[in-house]
C-alpha cells in the first residue's frame, strides 16, 4: 500500500513558468519533508512541516502543509533549470512508526 | 566528513555471486534506512534499524536479501546469489531519531552481469 502519493509523476515546463507538486495520503503524518535528489546523488532535504497549514518560502520555492496534515504542495515560482530534479516528499507516520516516502514527481526544466 | 558515506560507489557483478554492500551513518544518528531505486524511480524501502529494536524488515523483497547494524553505528546490506533484477542504487539514509529528517550518502550503483 503507497501511502503516498505524488502528482505529476513526470513536469517538463519551460524556464521562467511556474508549476505546484502535489503530495496526497489518507493517512495523517506527525511531520513531512521534501526532498531534491539529482542524479548520482542521494535526496537532499529541503523542507520540514509539521504544523497544519504551515506555509514555509526557501526563495523561489512555497511548500504548504495541509490542515489535516494528510497533504502536501510544492510550488516553484519561475523555474529555472537548476531546479531539475526528483522531488520526493516523505512522511513520518507514528502508527509505521518510521517515514515514508512518495513515488517522486521528475521535474524537467528546459532553458 | 559529517555526512553518510557508502562504500563502494560502483559494483559490478556476476549472476549468482554474493555483495556486501556499506554504509557508515553520521555519528550519533540512532536511525538507520536501507532504499533501492531504480534508474529515474521512486524509493523502494528495504529496512529500518531504529537504536536496539527489533529492525523493520518488512521491504526485503526475498530471503537473498540480509542487512545487519553492528553496535549501532556501521551498516551491511548483503545480497545472496545476486539476479539482473537487482541491479539498482541502493541508497542508504541515516536520522537522529524516529521523526527527524533523513540523511542520505550518495548510494552504490549494483549491476549485476
Amino acid at each position: 500500500t503507497q501511502l503516498l502519493k505524488q502528482s505529476p509523476q513526470f513536469l517538463s515546463i519551460q524556464e521562467g513558468e511556474n508549476l505546484t507538486v502535489y503530495c496526497n495520503s489518507s493517512s495523517v503524518f506527525s511531520s513531512l519533508q521534501w526532498y531534491r535528489q539529482e542524479p548520482g546523488e542521494g535526496p537532499v532535504l529541503l523542507v520540514t512541516v509539521v504544523t497544519g497549514g504551515e506555509v514555509k518560502k526557501l526563495k523561489r520555492l512555497t511548500f504548504q502543509f495541509g490542515d489535516a496534515r494528510k497533504d502536501s504542495s510544492l510550488h516553484i515560482t519561475a523555474a529555472q533549470p537548476g531546479d531539475t530534479g526528483l522531488y520526493l516528499c516523505a512522511g513520518f507516520n507514528t502508527n509505521a512508526g518510521k517515514s515514508t516516502f512518495g513515488d517522486g514527481t521528475t521535474l524537467t526544466v528546459k532553458p | 566528513g559529517a555526512g553518510v558515506s557508502q562504500s563502494p560507489s560502483n559494483k559490478v557483478t556476476e549472476k549468482g555471486k554474493d555483495v556486501e554492500l556499506r554504509c557508515d551513518p553520521i555519528s550519533g544518528h540512532t536511525a538507520l534506512y536501507w532504499y533501492r531505486q531504480s534508474l529515474g524511480q521512486g524509493l523502494e524501502f528495504l529496512i529500518y534499524f531504529q537504536g536496539n529494536s527489533a529492525p523493520d524488515k518488512s521491504g526485503l523483497p526475498s530471503d537473498r536479501f540480509s542487512a545487519e547494524r553492528t553496535g549501532g553505528s556501521v551498516s551491511t546490506l548483503t545480497i545472496q546469489r545476486t539476479q539482473q533484477e537487482d541491479s539498482a542504487v541502493y541508497l542508504c539514509a541515516s536520522t537522529k531519531g524516529a521523526n527527524s529528517p533523513l540523511h542520505f550518502g550518495n548510494g552504490t550503483r549494483l549491476t549485476v552481469t
